[in-house]
This record gives structure tokens, C-alpha cells and sequence, in this order.
């Protein structure tokens, strides 16, 4: 079965801080892409950064940025320099060959001033 | 350019009722995706469509529950006698074509709460 696992279902950290969520995904496939979502109170889904599977460099999106360990099936994401704007819920996802997304459960991120 | 569109933004339903979902996709999308998302859970897939043709509905409930997406016009999710357990947020994307290199982009969500 395809899954995804998000083990925090929170986080905090202090404002300009750093933060790495962490997310483990199950799958079979040798071809595939993974993203981070952010979803803040508004509840529209945001992408934060994706990776490509066949890639081996870590993508970077400014203070985003992402270790990829396909051996190890993980994917976490690191925020640099946490900003207040950063506190949401947080969602890996994956894409099968079904071009369906597989969503984790979430990590809530709170960002202490 | 406008991003994807779906309204209402909230819809309450009695039980018993019919609910319809609308999703406009981004401007020469062509590829349109569901999900839902139930309090304190990640999304989960519904169907995914093509114009006038539905690819994969392996996410969606058997009964009550059914999607299209015409030549003209937005993609509709219709619900069916809706029950308290599909109170959820539906959220639509779009994607320019399909496969697991197009991203999908999401509307702002329908949060259904049925009474």
C-alpha cells in the first residue's frame, strides 16, 4: 500500500529559528515526485516545494529547502529563519503513477514570537 | 491570471438534501482533481476527470457520490441524500495536462457542514 507518515502532529519554534518536519513515505514505485503543501488558517492548500524522485539533489526554495533519502523512503523539510507568516499545517505529499495525490495526516507548525 | 475557482466557499445541507460542488480550473487546464479533507486529516483523493471523461474514481464512495466535468462549463461534484459524515472540506485542482509532473494547483476549498 502507498502511505505517507507525518510522526509530529505538532511543532514549534522560536521566530528566526530553524525547523525540519519530518515525513517517511511507503511505495514500490522507481518514479515519482513528492511535494510539501502548506495550508495556513485560510485553508487554501499552498505548494511549498517539490522533488523530483529520479533527482538526487535536495531542492531549495529560499528558506525552504528539503532532504530527500530515497533509500530511506524519508523526505523531510527544513524552514531557515522561521517567520510568524510560516505557522500553518504542513502536508507531505506524493504522486503515484494514478497522478492521485497521497497526503500524511499533517504537522501543525506554531511559531513562537 | 485566475487561479482555480470553487464555489460556494460554504454550503450547509440539511440531511437528506443534495449538494453540488463547483470547480472552474485555472485557464487552459484541462485536468481536474477532488479531495477531501475531513477535521484534523490530510486530503484524500476523490476522481480525477478529463472534459467528458472521468480517468480514475477509484477514491470516491460508491453510492451517492458522482463527478463530471462537460465540454462547457465548470466540474461539478454532486452529493447526494448528504449524511453528517460527508461534512468535510472538498477541495478541487487543476493541472495543464496529466501525469505525475504537472503540479496541481488548489482552489480555496468548499467546507460542506450537513445538520
Amino acid at each position: 500500500a502507498q502511505t505517507v507518515t507525518q510522526s509530529q502532529p505538532e511543532m514549534s519554534v522560536q521566530e528566526a529559528e530553524t525547523v525540519t518536519l519530518s515525513c517517511t513515505y511507503d511505495t514500490s514505485e522507481s518514479d515519482y515526485y513528492l511535494f510539501w503543501y502548506k495550508q495556513p488558517p485560510s485553508r487554501q492548500m499552498i505548494l511549498v516545494i517539490r522533488q523530483e524522485a529520479y533527482k538526487q539533489q535536495n531542492a531549495t526554495e529560499n528558506r525552504f529547502s528539503v532532504n530527500f533519502q530515497k533509500a530511506a523512503k524519508s523526505f523531510s523539510l527544513k524552514i531557515s529563519d522561521s517567520q510568524l507568516g510560516d505557522a500553518a499545517m504542513y502536508f507531505c505529499a506524493y504522486t503515484n503513477s494514478n497522478y492521485q495525490l497521497i497526503w500524511g495526516a499533517g504537522t501543525k507548525l506554531i511559531i513562537k514570537p | 491570471n485566475a487561479g482555480v475557482m470553487q464555489n460556494p466557499r460554504h454550503l450547509v445541507r440539511r440531511r437528506g438534501q443534495e449538494a453540488r460542488l463547483r470547480c472552474s480550473p485555472m485557464k487552459g487546464h484541462s485536468h481536474v482533481y477532488w479531495y477531501r479533507q475531513l477535521p484534523e486529516e490530510g486530503l484524500k483523493f476523490m476522481v480525477y476527470l478529463q472534459k467528458e471523461n472521468i480517468i480514475d474514481e477509484s477514491g470516491m464512495p460508491k453510492e451517492r457520490f458522482s463527478a463530471e466535468f462537460p465540454k462547457e462549463g465548470p466540474s461539478i461534484l454532486r452529493i447526494q441524500q448528504v449524511v453528517r459524515g460527508d461534512s468535510a472540506a472538498y477541495f478541487c485542482a487543476s493541472s495543464r495536462l496529466g501525469g505525475t509532473a504537472y503540479e496541481q494547483y488548489f482552489g480555496p476549498g468548499t467546507r460542506l457542514t450537513v445538520t
